[in-house]
């Protein structure tokens, strides 16, 4: 969808470095979340945010920060990167019930 | 924490003919929305259908209807004169019905379509 975007699309880095994954929504949607997905284990929350400089934790938030300075930018930091986090990661926007997600196009993310 | 199973890691199906994939959950919420999305080898993530709990109709899209059991908690996609665009991972989602609220995903059923 037109939307939301994420960048960049792909991505290789080293373990240990720092890794920034950007989504950018058009839509002025309040709520922002980013997964990551892993085969056997579907679509996990790492973080999320519900407004500017509001942000809360998804179940797998362990080694990844976030930042929203603006409504339209929520932003996913890996501080140093590891090889348990390659994946693919999606960003997210919820208008609200009864819809339902809309997608960005996610990073597929290796380290190596 | 919802919990969403999908215990049917792999499917197929017959071009044209009809396949259903299972979906359970578990909630102690009374207000909440179950979604089926499709993700083809794109990687993009497609809404396909969604259900609200509160509503007894079976929600259809097309060719995609889901049988939507709220007593067993059960929520399955049937897609009928499946074709070759069919084929993809399928995730059912679960979510309650606050704006705020996550999604909880199934770990998928992956379809493929036999010509």
């Amino acid at each position: 969808d037109a939307g939301i975007t994420q960048s960049p699309r792909h991505k290789v880095t080293e373990t240990g470095t720092p890794v920034t994954l950007r989504c950018h929504q058009t839509e002025n949607h309040r709520y922002m979340y980013w997964y990551r997905q892993d085969p056997g284990h579907g679509l996990r929350l790492i973080h999320y945010s519900y407004g500017v400089k509001d942000t809360d934790k998804g179940e797998v938030s362990d080694g990844y920060s976030v930042s929203r300075s603006k409504t339209e930018d929520f932003l996913l930091t890996l501080e140093s990167a590891t090889s348990s986090q390659t994946s693919v990661y999606f960003c997210a926007i919820k208008p609200g019930p009864p819809y339902g997600y809309t997608f960005g196009s996610g990073t597929r993310l290796t380290v190596v | 924490a919802q919990t969403v199973t999908q215990s049917q890691p792999e499917m197929s199906v017959q071009e044209a003919e009809t396949v259903t994939l299972s979906c359970t959950y578990d909630t102690s919420e009374s207000d909440y929305y179950l979604f089926w999305y499709k993700q083809p080898p794109s990687r993009q993530m497609i809404l396909v259908i969604r259900q609200e709990a509160y509503k007894q109709q079976n929600a259809t899209e097309n060719r995609f209807s889901v049988n939507f059991q709220k007593a067993a908690k059960s929520f399955s996609l049937k897609i009928s004169d499946s074709q070759l665009g069919d084929a993809a991972m399928y995730f059912c989602a679960y979510s309650g019905g606050n704006t705020g609220n996550q999604f909880y995903f199934g770990t998928g059923t992956s379809l493929t379509v036999i010509p």
